[in-house]
């Protein structure tokens, strides 16, 4: 069946390291792909997407890449900041009759000073 | 950018009285909205797919009278839970679809006491 998986957490991670946090997905078709990030106590903020092959979703720093010959879509970031600690979300869009998103198991970051 | 408002943000509620959450789209007409609940530490599950003048798509295992959703007009969908008990006690979060992507409301906390 689809399904979205990622990397267990949770990840501790200093200052200013470089962050990757794995995902893939198992769909029919080529869903859109999204990273979404969840602040303590807070709803779901888009943090970057990519609606087909070879797409790079990016923003503050993130970045992402569509690749449909791994149907992987990791999260990457140079330098974390104490304020990127949250949890985060990879989640594909599915083309069914009503387009579904459904979500990986979420990966809980937490950057020490 | 659109905007998903959803209210309220809290409840506390005593257990077989009944909640409504309301989901609207502030600046976007939104035919398709989505309910999901999040259990503490845990990924968001799709519980349902709201259309606007129809009936509600449910997930496999989701109670369809104990989570009745109406979709009445284009910028808002409520989801009443019924009955609630403590086991109902949970995050639960909508999102409506647009033409580039999902944006998601801020979520509502149900307490059941």
């Amino acid at each position: 069946g689809n399904s979205v998986t990622q990397m267990e957490g949770p990840v501790t991670l200093s200052e200013e390291a470089f962050l990757t946090i794995n995902c893939t997905y198992t769909a029919t078709g080529y869903p859109s792909l999204f990273w979404y990030v969840q602040y303590p106590g807070e709803g779901l903020q888009l943090l970057l997407k990519a609606t087909k092959a070879d797409d790079k979703g990016s923003n503050k720093g993130f970045e992402a890449t569509y690749r449909k010959e791994t149907t992987s879509f990791h999260l990457e970031k140079g330098s974390v900041q104490v304020s990127d600690s949250a949890v985060y979300f990879c989640a594909a869009a599915l083309k069914t009759s009503y387009d579904k998103v459904i979500f990986g198991p979420g990966t809980s970051l937490s950057v020490i000073p | 950018g659109a905007v998903v408002s959803q209210h309220p943000s809290r409840v506390i509620c005593k257990s077989g009285t009944s909640v409504k959450i309301e989901c609207r789209s502030l600046d976007f007409q939104a035919t398709t909205m989505f309910w999901y609940r999040q259990f503490p530490k845990q990924s968001l599950m799709l519980m349902a797919t709201s259309n606007e003048g129809s009936k509600a798509t449910y997930e496999q295992g989701v109670e369809k009278d104990k989570f009745l959703i109406n979709h009445a007009s284009l910028t808002l969908s409520t989801l009443t839970v019924t009955s609630a008990h403590p086991e109902d006690s949970s995050f639960y979060i909508c999102s409506a679809s647009q033409d580039y992507g999902y944006t998601f409301g801020s979520g509502t906390r149900l307490t059941v006491v």
